[in-house]
């Protein structure tokens, strides 16, 4: 089944160290793989996208995502977190169709 | 980027009315839109994928007479909510994609608080 796992609900980071929100896929093939983030009452905002190439993704507000195949995962990384980076944040994929599979979302907390 | 709005962002009606959610893409043309719902501290559950000049196809689940769908013209679909009850106050969050784009790259609107009484 196509699925998009995120394994965290929850990650703390102090501000200025580095951040990893974690993302992983099940399907075979090669999908495209998204990053949204959602601020509170609001939709979500696009930050990346893999569709091919490259594995290492930059994205908005000096996030980025690697696409490693053989371990299925796509995790969102900042080298230096900000407050402002507090937000839920969630990885969906695209796995041949319209529509978007989300992972269940990893409320991001960095603290000052 | 592509915008997508959404009226009202915040309606509170009371049990037994109806209320009509617009979700507009401004600057490109949609073919198709999707109609999510959100509960709180909780993923987005895809209820329905709504095509210009067809029917929508609605997920497994989601009740087509409850919330109806109308995607009238390529840049506007709307979700009207039918005899609102209490637990169907959500966060309701509409998308559209681009046909022009390469991906399958979804743009969101800022999402409408539905509240029933």
């Amino acid at each position: 089944a196509q699925s998009v796992a995120q394994p965290e609900d929850q990650v703390n980071v102090a501000e200025g160290n580095p951040l990893t929100v974690k993302c992983t896929y099940s399907v075979s093939g090669n999908p495209y793989l998204f990053w949204y983030v959602q601020y509170p009452n609001r939709g979500l905002q696009f930050l990346l996208k893999y569709i091919t190439g490259d594995n290492l993704v930059k994205g908005s507000y000096g996030f980025e995502a690697e696409f490693n195949k053989s371990q299925t995962s796509f995790h969102l990384k900042k080298p230096s977190a900000l407050v402002s980076d507090s937000a839920l944040y969630f990885c969906a994929g695209n796995f041949g169709n319209e529509k978007l599979t989300f992972g269940t979302g990893t409320r991001l907390t960095i603290i000052p | 980027g592509a915008v997508v709005s959404q009226h009202p962002s915040r309606v509170i009606c009371k049990s037994g009315t109806s209320v009509k959610i617009e979700c507009r893409s401004l600057d490109f043309q949609a073919t198709t839109m999707f109609w999510y719902r959100q509960f709180p501290k909780k993923s987005l559950m895809l209820m329905a994928t709504s095509n210009e000049g067809s029917k929508a196809t609605y997920e497994q689940g989601v009740e087509k007479d409850k919330f109806l769908i109308n995607h009238a013209s390529l840049t506007l679909s709307t979700l009207t909510v039918t005899s609102a009850h209490p637990e169907d106050s959500s966060f309701y969050i509409c998308s559209a994609r681009d046909p022009q784009a390469s991906s399958y790259e979804q743009y969101f609107g800022p999402g409408t608080r539905l509240t029933v009484t």
